[in-house]
């Protein structure tokens, strides 16, 4: 069974980093391309950023280009995003998918979030 | 950047209605557009990949159709536990971009 597991969520300052983490089991994570989606209270869901299988091509949103970086440690099957300069409009529920790239295009399994809350 | 656009953004239907939702693409996207649903307080879940593709497991009530910059998400037979938001999305090669649209919030009447 595809698991994924988000942690490193929490309450950081204005200005402060964060990282998150995505545990992967239940496949092979080195074939699979992942993604970063995250979503404000009672808002719709906004990507964030994606990295492709060796870790090589990330791509992110315009909104956190320059603050995130997108990271993965294969033989630890997990998936990073280090945040920096934190802003209020930050504040979200953060989730890993994977994609199935370049079978199709699409993000077929979805951690449950871990949260992330900027405020002072 | 391609911008997506859904409608409507909520509905009421009752139970055993047929329940159709519509995105639009603000270029041709030929068939890179994947279809969502979001129960409260849970994460997503794919239905609809490459535009028309049942996901597996996924109940054949559920169906999409379209390319190019116009698509349609359709529930046959509208169940309770379909209650939730659903939400197209895109992918954009050149640069690497995905784009969710704004969600349609599927209510029983």
């Amino acid at each position: 069974e595809v698991q994924l597991v988000e942690s490193g969520g929490g309450l950081v300052q204005p200005g402060g980093s964060l990282r998150l983490s995505c545990a992967a089991s239940g496949f092979t994570f080195s074939n699979y391309w992942m993604h970063w989606v995250r979503q404000a209270p009672g808002k719709g869901l906004v990507w964030v950023s994606r990295i492709n299988n060796d870790g090589i091509s990330p791509s992110y949103a315009d909104s956190v280009k320059g603050r995130f970086t997108i990271s993965r440690d294969n033989a630890k099957n997990t998936l990073y995003l280090q945040m920096h300069s934190l802003r209020a409009e930050d504040t979200a529920i953060y989730y890993c998918a994977r994609d199935r790239f370049p079978v199709v295009t699409d993000m077929d399994n979805w951690g449950q979030g871990t949260l992330v809350t900027v405020s002072s | 950047d391609i911008q997506m656009t859904q409608s409507p953004s909520s509905l009421s239907a009752s139970v055993g209605d047929k329940v159709t939702i519509t995105c639009q693409a603000s270029q041709d996207i030929r068939n890179y557009l994947n279809w969502y649903q979001q129960k409260p307080g849970k994460a997503p879940k794919l239905l609809i990949y490459a535009a028309s593709n049942l996901e597996t497991g996924v109940p054949s009530r559920f169906s999409g159709r379209g390319s190019g910059t116009h698509f349609t998400f359709t529930i046959n037979s509208l169940q309770p536990e379909d209650i939730a938001t659903y939400y197209c999305q895109q992918y954009d090669n050149l640069p690497p971009i995905f784009t969710f649209g704004p969600g349609t919030k599927v209510n029983i009447k």
